[in-house]
């Protein structure tokens, strides 16, 4: 089993819709969950940071952390169809951004 | 605007030739940086983190002989592929850990290099 479940889509909407993108994982350690997009060709970049359990909200992007579940989301609220690109969840057991464990990423497509 | 870079973006090269990737953090000054391979439809897994002036620890099943990792400066790391065979054609990528000012502090991750071993 691997220690990050991640469904790789792609997840296709249209522009406006909300989004649900989620990560299981196995791992009781992990306290530290982080989402990363990434276009093509390029880099992931950090969205959304989040320590422990718990929401956190930045614009159009929440971040859900359910600990007891060991499952996290992320929810993107008015898509756009810049918002197309695969979203991948990260976790860490320690701090200063450490030893990351990646989800697979989930491919998202936003039609105008 | 990018803040680590990776060079070359790709290569293709010959079977049992040697590969050189770099790694370069252009605003800050990163102490640690990590090497991470991707292959199709699979997550980013971490091979080894680099610490400046020190020697690099690689995680469980990945060949340090093989992978040689070389961080001498505070902006720059290598990672060489030894004998490159065609079963290491990946995506390679490098992450470099660092807090720039009004910036969260988190890894920042190059645009990765393609590398296809023919």
């Amino acid at each position: 089993q691997k220690e990050v479940e991640q469904d790789p889509g792609p997840l296709s909407v249209p522009e406006g819709a909300i989004v649900s993108l989620n990560c299981t994982y196995s791992n009781s350690a992990f306290q530290y969950f982080m989402w990363y997009r990434q276009y093509s060709r390029k880099g992931p970049e950090l969205l959304m940071y989040t320590y422990s359990s718990g929401n956190k909200e930045d614009g159009r992007f929440t971040a859900q952390v359910d600990k007891s579940s060991k499952y996290i989301s992320l929810f993107i609220r008015d898509s756009q169809p810049s918002d197309s690109a695969t979203y991948l969840c990260a976790m860490s057991a320690s701090t200063g951004f450490q030893k990351l464990v990646f989800g697979t990423g989930t491919r998202l497509l936003v039609s105008p | 605007g990018a803040v680590v870079s990776q060079h070359p973006s790709w290569v293709i090269c010959k079977s049992g030739t040697s590969v050189k990737i770099e790694c370069r953090s252009l605003d800050f000054q990163a102490t640690t940086m990590f090497w991470y391979r991707q292959f199709p439809k699979q997550s980013l897994m971490l091979m080894a983190t680099s610490n400046e002036g020190s020697k690099a620890t690689y995680e469980q099943g990945v060949e340090k002989d093989k992978f040689l990792i070389n961080h001498a400066s505070l902006t720059l790391s290598t990672l060489t592929v030894t004998s490159a065979h065609p079963e290491d054609s990946s995506f390679y990528i490098c992450s470099a850990r660092g807090l720039i000012v009004g910036r969260q502090e988190t890894q920042y991750f190059g645009p990765g290099t393609r590398l296809l071993v023919l």
